[in-house]
């Protein structure tokens, strides 16, 4: 089955500068790369996704990039703001077999004001 | 809010108990996918139904079991608990079947402890 591995664990960068998490995939079949956020106490959250025919998708703040070649692709997130300290988890789909997203293992990102 | 209810949100319970964690999805949505977040292991996919039927599969142990009723909540049952069963298990809605073309989006979680 897929495996998704996710660098670094853990994060911390100045408040306004940059933050790039990275996730490779093993299963060249996977087309759908989402990112989420888990804040404290809560259920993780989708902050934006890409499929495998684009290589770059840009919202606001927060950008991922795919590479199909070498199956890796990245979050990154400029003007980091205290508000963006929270865990970040990379998942992959694949299409046919597992019905279901494979996960990362999340990376804590903590933004110093 | 992601608008998927799970109750309840904590849940203290023994060894060799039987607990029910219940899920409503999105106004909706169809499919329900079932997984536990512990400390050193992260997501893991436990089991996907979609408008009733069981769709996927993951690693779910076989004194776990769920359903999804024709009104669509689902309920995870859990049973002779263990003390590794204690974690965060968290239900996620979509749309259609695949996340491909139907991204999940996840209620706040069960913490499940056992003693």
């Amino acid at each position: 089955g897929e495996n998704v591995e996710q660098h670094p664990s853990t994060l911390s960068v100045q408040e306004g500068d940059s933050a790039v998490i990275k996730c490779t995939y093993s299963d060249s079949a996977s087309n759908y790369f989402p990112w989420y956020k888990q804040e404290l106490g809560k259920g993780p959250q989708l902050i934006i996704d890409i499929r495998s025919n684009v290589g770059e998708k840009k919202d606001q703040r927060i950008a991922v990039t795919l590479n199909k070649t070498a199956k890796h692709f990245s979050l990154h997130i400029t003007e980091t703001q205290p508000e963006d300290s929270a865990v970040y988890f990379c998942a992959a789909s694949s299409p046919g077999g597992a019905n279901n997203l494979f996960f990362g293992t999340g990376t804590r990102l903590t933004v110093i004001p | 809010d992601s608008g998927v209810t799970q109750t309840p949100k904590h849940l203290i319970t023994a060894t060799g108990q039987r607990v029910t964690l219940r899920c409503s999805p999105r106004s909706g949505d169809l499919s329900v996918y079932w997984y536990q977040q512990s400390l050193d292991q992260g997501l893991q996919f436990l089991i996907q139904y979609y408008n009733g039927e069981e769709r996927a599969k993951g690693n779910i142990l076989e004194r776990f079991s769920a359903q999804q009723f024709p009104d669509l909540h689902s309920e995870l049952n859990l049973s002779s608990l263990e003390l590794g069963d204690s974690a965060l298990y968290f239900c996620a809605s979509s749309v259609g079947q695949a996340p491909y073309n139907s991204p999940l989006h996840f209620g706040n979680g069960t913490r499940l402890t056992v003693t």
